[in-house]
Order: structure tokens, then sequence, then C-alpha cells
């Protein structure tokens, strides 16, 4: 069954520490995989996609197919960066979404 | 330029009552989806137009969701004889034509008492 598991669904860490969101992937395939993120009271965004290979607001993720998982990194993590961020997956190009439940994230000072 | 826009983005219905969700995406794009979003949950997919045609409907949870797009830009989800576990935030995205990210709306929140 494809599947995306977020294990941790808090958080919380200091402002400047580094910050790793896990998310691992269930899928038989070569699927695509994202990152979207909410911030409060705005809708649904997409942070990155791993095909891109690109950072955003200085977040990167690396698709690791053996372990399928694709873990969101961040070295050094800001208040700003205090949202809910969802995993996703996407069997093929341009199809629905399966989303992970999320973790929240908490940047404190 | 205008993003998807939903409405309405609260709706409190009563147990038995049938209620209609539109969604405007963004002018062009060719596929639509719907998704549910429970509390504490990530969005789960409900089903998806390319233009006017349903490809997909297989999220649909039961035969009293259904789903429309006629002329291929603002689709409409209607819940017929509302449940109390139909309670949950829904969530229109757009595509472009190509593999495109999806882009989402703010969402309608359905409360059934």
């Amino acid at each position: 069954a494809q599947r995306v598991t977020q294990p941790e669904k808090l958080l919380s860490v200091f402002k400047g520490a580094p910050v790793e969101l896990k998310c691992n992937y269930s899928y038989s395939g070569s699927p695509e995989l994202f990152w979207y993120v909410q911030y409060s009271r705005q809708r649904l965004q997409l942070l990155l996609r791993h095909i891109s290979r690109e950072s955003i607001k200085g977040f990167t993720a690396d698709l690791n197919k053996g372990e399928t998982s694709f873990h969101l990194k961040k070295p050094f993590a800001q208040e700003e960066d205090s949202a809910m961020y969802y995993c996703a997956l996407a069997p093929r190009a341009g199809t629905a979404l399966i989303f992970g439940k999320g973790t929240t994230l908490s940047v404190s000072s | 330029g205008a993003g998807v826009s939903q409405s309405p983005r609260y709706k409190v219905a009563k147990r038995g009552q049938d209620v209609a969700l539109r969604c405007d995406p963004i002018s062009g794009h060719v596929s639509l989806f719907w998704y549910q979003q429970a509390l504490g949950q990530g969005p789960e997919f409900l089903t998806y137009f390319q233009n006017e045609a349903q490809l997909d409907k297989s999220g649909l949870p039961s035969d009293r969701f259904f789903a429309e797009r006629p002329e291929g830009s603002v689709s409409t989800l209607k819940i017929q004889r509302t449940q109390q576990e139909d309670s949950a935030v829904y969530l229109c995205a757009s595509r472009g034509g190509g593999p495109y990210e999806q882009y989402f709306g703010p969402g309608t929140r359905l409360t059934v008492t």
C-alpha cells in the first residue's frame, strides 16, 4: 500500500538549532516526493520537491531510495519556520498526492 | 494573479442536510483535485478532474459524495445527507498542464452537528 509516515507529531527546537523532520514512504516504484508547509492562518503551499534538488528558505531534502526516506533538514532554525509540515508522495508525475499526517515545528528563542 | 478560491470558508450543517462546496481554480489550470482533511490528519484524496472529465473518484468515501466540473473550470463538491463523520476541512487544489505543483485553496471547514 502507498503510505507516507511522519513519525513526529511535534518537534520543538530553539532558534539556531538544526532541524530534521522525518518522512518515510512506502511505494513500489519511483514516486515524486514533496514537502508542503502551512504557516498559521495560511493555505498549504509547496516548500520543495525532490526532483528540483533545490534549497528553499534554507531547507533541503534528500531522497534516499534505499531507506525510502525523504527527511527535511535545515542547519539553523528560525522562529519564522514555525509551521505545520507535510510530506507528500505522488505515484506518478501530476497525480493526486498522498500526504503524511504532518509534523508541527515549533521554534522558540 | 488570483489563487485558488473556495466558498464558503465555513459551513455548519445539521445532520442529514445536503451541502455544496465550491472551488474556483486558477484560470487556465487543467487539473483540479479535492481533498478531505480530518482534524489532526493530513489531506486525503477524494477526486480528480482533468478539464471537465472526472478521471478518478476512488477517494470518495461513499455515494453521498458527488463532484462535478461541468465547464472545466469551477468545481462543486456536494455531500448529501451529511453525517458527523463528514466534519472536516475540504481542500481544493489546481494544477497547470504538465507535472507542476498543485496550488491549494484556503479550504472549507465543514462542521456537521
